[in-house]
């Protein structure tokens, strides 16, 4: 039972331009979501977070977007950098069970 | 303080062998969680702690499984009679209660079992 799908294995986008990485997720218990970015042989990075009574959250050149009637959300990279290239997962939690519940991750890759 | 640190990087074992792992998480960190990864997919949910005590542990973890974290310190993993199965990355993270933004991850012990 995946409750939270990345259905994009790989991206691959022009540096300079926008990233868009999407997320959908179906248990409707889920309240907080975080982006993490991983490289090979690491663990995962947090990278931005998102609580449910929000729709947007912003920091620096990463923007998180939900669409909770959707159960949607994306993470935006603009502009995009070599050194943005790495694996990037979705994560979800919900209040009371805070365990983290990942997506099985979507492998962006850069192109100078 | 240096983050999440796990050891050993690398194990690899024969099948059949026991298997130990560690973890020593941030120290004013109060929660302590393992996952696990396998190549394609992302970290699984295994267990984890506050404090000493054990508070929830995935039906993944088999009873050839068991985690402890004495004092609320550092915590181990140990696999029992290992299976080619249980090759994967093994990745802690610690954080303080509530502050599910904080949860930092370590490098992760990388299992092959041959």
């Amino acid at each position: 039972d995946q409750q939270v799908k990345q259905n994009s294995p790989s991206l691959s986008v022009q540096e300079g331009r926008i990233s868009i990485l999407n997320c959908d997720y179906t248990n409707s218990m889920f309240d907080y979501f975080l982006w993490y970015k991983k490289y090979p042989a690491e663990g995962p990075t947090f990278l931005i977070s998102i609580s449910s009574i929000k729709d947007k959250n912003e920091d620096g050149r990463f923007t998180v977007f939900l669409n909770k009637s959707a159960k949607h959300l994306s993470l935006h990279i603009v502009p995009s950098q070599p050194g943005d290239s790495a694996v990037y997962f979705c994560a979800a939690s919900a209040r009371g069970n805070e365990k983290l519940t990942f997506g099985t991750g979507t492998r962006l890759t850069i192109i100078p | 303080d240096t983050g999440v640190s796990q050891n050993p990087r690398h194990k690899i074992t024969k099948r059949g062998q026991n298997v130990t792992f560690r973890c020593d998480p941030i120290s004013e960190h109060n929660r302590l969680y393992w996952y696990r990864q396998t190549l394609g997919q992302g970290p699984e949910f295994l267990t984890y702690f506050q404090n000493e005590a054990q508070l929830e542990k995935s039906r993944l973890l088999s009873d050839r499984f068991s985690a402890e974290r004495p004092k609320g310190s550092f915590s181990t993993l140990e696999i029992q009679r290992t299976e080619q199965g249980d090759s994967a990355m093994y990745l802690c993270a610690s954080s303080l209660a509530g502050a599910r933004e904080k949860l930092l991850f370590g490098s992760g012990t990388q299992l092959s079992v041959l």
